[in-house]
C-alpha cells in the first residue's frame, strides 16, 4: 500500500531563514506528487504539483526516486508562509485516483 | 466562481444519533470525493464519486456510513448510528475529468460525537 511520511510534525523557522518540509513516499511505481496547504481559516488548496515542475510562491520541490522523497524547499521564508502543508500522492493511471496524504507539517515563521 | 461548499461547518451529536453532511462541489466538477481527518491522524480517503456513480469507495469504514450523489450535483454522507471515533473533520473536494485533475477542497465539516 501507498504510504506518506512527513516526519515533522512542527517546523519553526525564522523570517529570511530557508525552509524544507520533508516527504518521504513508499510506493514500488512512479508516483504523482502533490504538495497541499492550508493557511489560517483557509481551505486545503493545491501548492504545487511535480509535473508541473513550477515554483510557487517561491517554493519548489523535486522528485527524487532513488530516496523516495519530494521535499518541499523555499530559499528564504516569508510570515505568509505559516500553514499547515500536506504532501499527497497520487498512482498515475487514467483518471482520477485517491490522494493518499501524509499527517502534514505546521510551518511556523517567525518574525 | 463558487468553490466546494459544505454543510453544516460544525455538528455536535450524541453517540447513536445520525448525522447528515452535505457537499456541492464546483459547478461542472464530475469528479466528488469525501476525505475524513481523524485527530492526530493522515486525511484519509473514504469514497469517490464521477457523476453519480461511486467509482471507487474503499476508504468507507463500515456500513454506518452512506453517500449518495443523486443526479450527480451534491453529494450527501449519513453517518447512522454515530461512535466517538467518527468524530474529525470530514472534506469534500471536486475536480474536473482528466488524469488527476488538482482537488479543490470545501472548508469540511466538524463532527464531534459525544
Amino acid at each position: 500500500a501507498q504510504r506518506v511520511t512527513q516526519p515533522e510534525k512542527l517546523l519553526s523557522v525564522f523570517k529570511g531563514a530557508p525552509v524544507e518540509l520533508k516527504c518521504n513516499y513508499s510506493y514500488s511505481g512512479s508516483p504523482e506528487l502533490f504538495w497541499y496547504v492550508q493557511y489560517s481559516r483557509q481551505r486545503l488548496q493545491l501548492l504545487l504539483r511535480h509535473i508541473s515542475r513550477e515554483s510557487i510562491k517561491g517554493f519548489t520541490a523535486d522528485l527524487n526516486k532513488g530516496e523516495t522523497s519530494f521535499h518541499l524547499k523555499k530559499p528564504f521564508a516569508q510570515e505568509e508562509d505559516s500553514a499547515m502543508y500536506y504532501c499527497a500522492l497520487a498512482v498515475p493511471r487514467a483518471g482520477n485516483t485517491p490522494l493518499v496524504f501524509g499527517k502534514g507539517t505546521r510551518l511556523s515563521v517567525i518574525a | 466562481e463558487a468553490g466546494v461548499t459544505q454543510f453544516p461547518s460544525h455538528s455536535v451529536i450524541e453517540k447513536g444519533q445520525t448525522v447528515t453532511l452535505r457537499c456541492d462541489p464546483i459547478s461542472g466538477h464530475d469528479n466528488l470525493y469525501w476525505y475524513r481527518r481523524v485527530m492526530g491522524k493522515e486525511i484519509k480517503f473514504l469514497l469517490h464519486f464521477v457523476k453519480e456513480s461511486k467509482q471507487d469507495e474503499s476508504g468507507m469504514p463500515n456500513n454506518r456510513f452512506l453517500a449518495e450523489r443523486t443526479g450527480g450535483t451534491y453529494s450527501t454522507l449519513k453517518v447512522q448510528p454515530a461512535e466517538l471515533e467518527d468524530s474529525g473533520v470530514y472534506f469534500c473536494a471536486s475536480s474536473q475529468q482528466g488524469n488527476n485533475s488538482p482537488l479543490h477542497f470545501g472548508n469540511g465539516t466538524r463532527l464531534t460525537v459525544t
